[in-house]
């Protein structure tokens, strides 16, 4: 049961290139979110997503794009990085957006943006 | 946006210190309360869910209280050991919109 997997764990960019973060998780969780770490700043909700089809922003979404083909994949797209984009992204999956379930992280992934 | 606060920032004990923190959080709409654990280079794990006013949650030597009312929530760690480093975050749940984390506390033990 490999949980919540997410490639890849470090990238380095130009500014103006796009790329793909990716996500998936195998525990058939419908509620699903990516979130960015900055020092001094925790962690901040950039999108999410309730169900396959269904995504909505969440504080941080300019820059960023998701989309929920299926069940367990979640990709973040940056359309045209930028230096404030560095940053560690996390993604994390609940069974459903409840407060009675907790989420399960991805182990994040490291962008550097030049 | 729903503001959580955690107090204090960071914090540094010996070890077998026993020591405390804080996440403040609405009194309002009150779902759930979560704690998460993150070590460092790791991603965070979570430690409690609490939903009931009053609630109290132990696991090893980490306990939480809950307090809806006041809207509060402490986090207590007895004997605090080395690989209690890490900081601890809060996260609140007010309905149908996603968890609120907190900035986090960052908790050093001194061996």
């Amino acid at each position: 049961n490999a949980g919540v997997t997410q490639t890849p764990k470090f990238q380095v960019l130009k500014t103006g290139q796009s790329m793909t973060l990716q996500c998936a998780q195998d525990m058939n969780h419908e509620y699903m979110s990516w979130y960015r770490q900055d020092p001094g700043m925790g962690l901040r909700l950039i999108h999410y997503s309730v169900g396959a089809g269904i995504t909505d922003q969440g504080e941080v979404p300019n820059g960023y794009n998701v989309s929920r083909s299926t069940t367990e994949d979640f990709p973040l797209r940056l359309l045209s990085a930028a230096p404030s984009q560095t940053s560690v992204y996390f993604c994390a999956s609940s069974y459903q957006l409840s407060g009675a379930n907790v989420l399960t992280f991805g182990a994040g992934s490291r962008l550097t943006v030049l | 946006i729903l503001n959580v606060e955690q107090s204090p920032q960071s914090l540094h004990v010996q070890e077998g210190d026993s020591t405390n923190f804080t996440c403040s959080f609405p009194s309002s709409n009150f779902y759930a309360l979560h704690w998460y654990r993150w070590e460092t280079a790791k991603s965070p794990e979570a430690l409690f869910v609490m939903t009931l006013n009053g609630d109290e949650k132990k696991k090893g030597r980490i306990s939480a209280t809950l307090n809806t009312k006041e809207g509060y929530s402490y986090l207590y760690i007895k004997g605090s050991q080395p690989e209690d480093s890490a900081t601890y975050l809060c996260a609140f749940y007010s309905g149908n919109t996603p968890l609120v984390f907190g900035k986090g506390t960052r908790l050093s033990v001194i061996a």
